[in-house]
């Protein structure tokens, strides 16, 4: 079944202590995205990824991380988690660059 | 001014009305345009990509304005299982990259 797959689903942390939330798709797609989602400001993109050790910010990277070593991965790193990053992540992932994309589940993440 | 703006709603419709939703963009190297929507928080799945022509898929058309930086939803004979967010997606060209940028959503309530 062709899917995106994030883990973990919740997450409730400390502030200051590293985590990663991964995602990996299965449809040999190009183009991987982050973003989170907070009430009144919809869907803002972190980082995307055009291809394989090709990386961008998006409109909101301050404080977020990624790599893409692997076409197949694009785990989103938080080295020193904050309250203000608690939201809705979601990761994504298209064919190319200009096709719709694929979303995964959706990562809830609190940072007290 | 927002990249991408969509008239927040709510629009609350009886079944089997038919609703109209807008979004503008602001950035001429848009590329690719789509139409998603979201039910409570879940992910976002893709409704329809939106082409030049028009086009059409059951009771959703959609339409692209270019020149007027402009798409459009329009959702006939509404079903109660419509209620959603809808959201306005854009690929924009930031040279070199490929940024995408959503609207805020349009929440749409239909009522039996």
């Amino acid at each position: 079944e062709a899917q995106v797959t994030q883990n973990p689903r919740y997450l409730i942390t400390v502030t200051g202590k590293k985590l990663t939330v991964t995602c990996s798709q299965n449809m040999n797609h190009e183009y991987m995205s982050w973003y989170r989602q907070d009430p009144g400001l919809g869907l803002r993109q972190i980082y995307y990824s055009m291809n394989v050790e090709v990386t961008d910010k998006g409109d909101v990277p301050e404080g977020y991380k990624v790599s893409r070593k692997e076409k197949r991965n694009f785990p989103l790193i938080l080295e020193s988690p904050s309250p203000n990053q608690t939201s809705l992540y979601f990761c994504a992932s298209s064919r190319t660059v200009t096709q719709p994309q694929h979303f995964g589940d959706g990562t809830r993440l609190s940072i007290l | 001014r927002k990249e991408v703006e969509q008239d927040p709603g709510p629009f609350n419709v009886p079944e089997g009305a038919t609703v109209a939703f807008n979004c503008t963009y602001s950035n001429s190297a848009s590329q690719s345009f789509f139409w998603y929507r979201q039910d409570c928080r879940k992910e976002p799945k893709l409704l329809m990509s939106v082409y030049s022509s028009g086009n059409e898929d059951g009771r959703f058309t959609a339409q692209l304005n270019r020149a007027s930086q402009y798409i459009s939803l329009l959702i006939r004979d509404s079903k109660l299982s419509d209620s959603a967010t809808y959201l306005c997606v854009v690929k924009e060209d930031v040279g070199g990259g490929f940024k995408t940028i959503f609207g805020a959503g349009t929440r749409l309530f239909v009522k039996a």
